[in-house]
């Protein structure tokens, strides 16, 4: 009930294009759902987070969509660009007591091509 | 930047060592989360803590213990390193148990494990 499973494993697209990553998970105490953003050889980045009374957000080319009735979540990058090459990370938290971890998703390495 | 910092950036142990793994926090954040980063995979969630007690630990074994200091800066310590050890060890810190539930990585500490 823990797991986050995240698709696909990875991902080519052409600069300019849409680039899509799915993600779904079974326990409904998740509160809040973010997505991270891992350059080789650094820490994750917070890119983007929902929580899942919205079903949509959106930060500039970013867009997380959020189906709760489905217990899934996606990530959209717009007008994607070679910049966008990394590992992309979902994650879901919820409280425990007075600690949150994050369950992280088993990640998809974005390749944009110029 | 995150101002999440990490010491050392590169470790090499051998089996059966301890070692010690250091991180400095965002001033104001005293909740600090570590995590276990294998190859290719999501990282996976050690513990927590909070004003300087865990509240919090995943499914790791007791040989993987921490502190945490006033001073905002942390420590994850491992006994008897086993190969499987091996792996990128990421700290991340937010304000507290209330407030905001995004999490700042650091860079993380790679060790490698013979």
């Amino acid at each position: 009930q823990q797991q986050v499973k995240q698709s696909p494993q990875s991902l080519i697209v052409q600069k300019g294009g849409i680039s899509i990553i799915n993600c779904a998970y079974e326990n409904t105490a998740f509160d809040y759902f973010p997505w991270y953003q891992q350059f080789p050889g650094k820490g994750p980045a917070l890119l983007i987070a929902i929580r899942p009374d919205v079903s949509e957000k959106k930060e500039g080319r970013f867009t997380i969509s959020f189906n709760k009735s489905a217990k899934q979540f996606s990530l959209h990058i717009m007008d994607s660009q070679p910049g966008d090459s990394a590992t992309y990370f979902c994650a879901a938290t919820r409280p425990s007591g007075s600690a949150r971890q994050l369950t992280f998703g088993s990640g998809t390495q974005l390749t944009v091509l110029p | 930047e995150t101002g999440v910092t990490q010491s050392p950036t590169h470790l090499i142990k051998t089996r059966g060592q301890q070692v010690t793994l250091r991180c400095s926090s965002q001033s104001g954040h005293n909740t600090v989360s570590w995590y276990q980063q294998a190859l290719g995979q999501g990282p996976q969630f050690i513990f927590q803590y909070y004003r300087e007690e865990e509240n919090g630990r995943g499914n790791f074994p007791p040989r993987f213990s921490g502190l945490q200091f006033p001073n905002y800066s942390s420590e994850l310590n491992v006994n008897a390193l086993e190969l499987d050890d091996s792996a990128l060890y990421l700290c991340a810190s937010r304000p507290g148990t209330g407030g905001t539930d995004t999490q700042y990585f650091g860079p993380g500490t790679r060790l490698t494990v013979l």
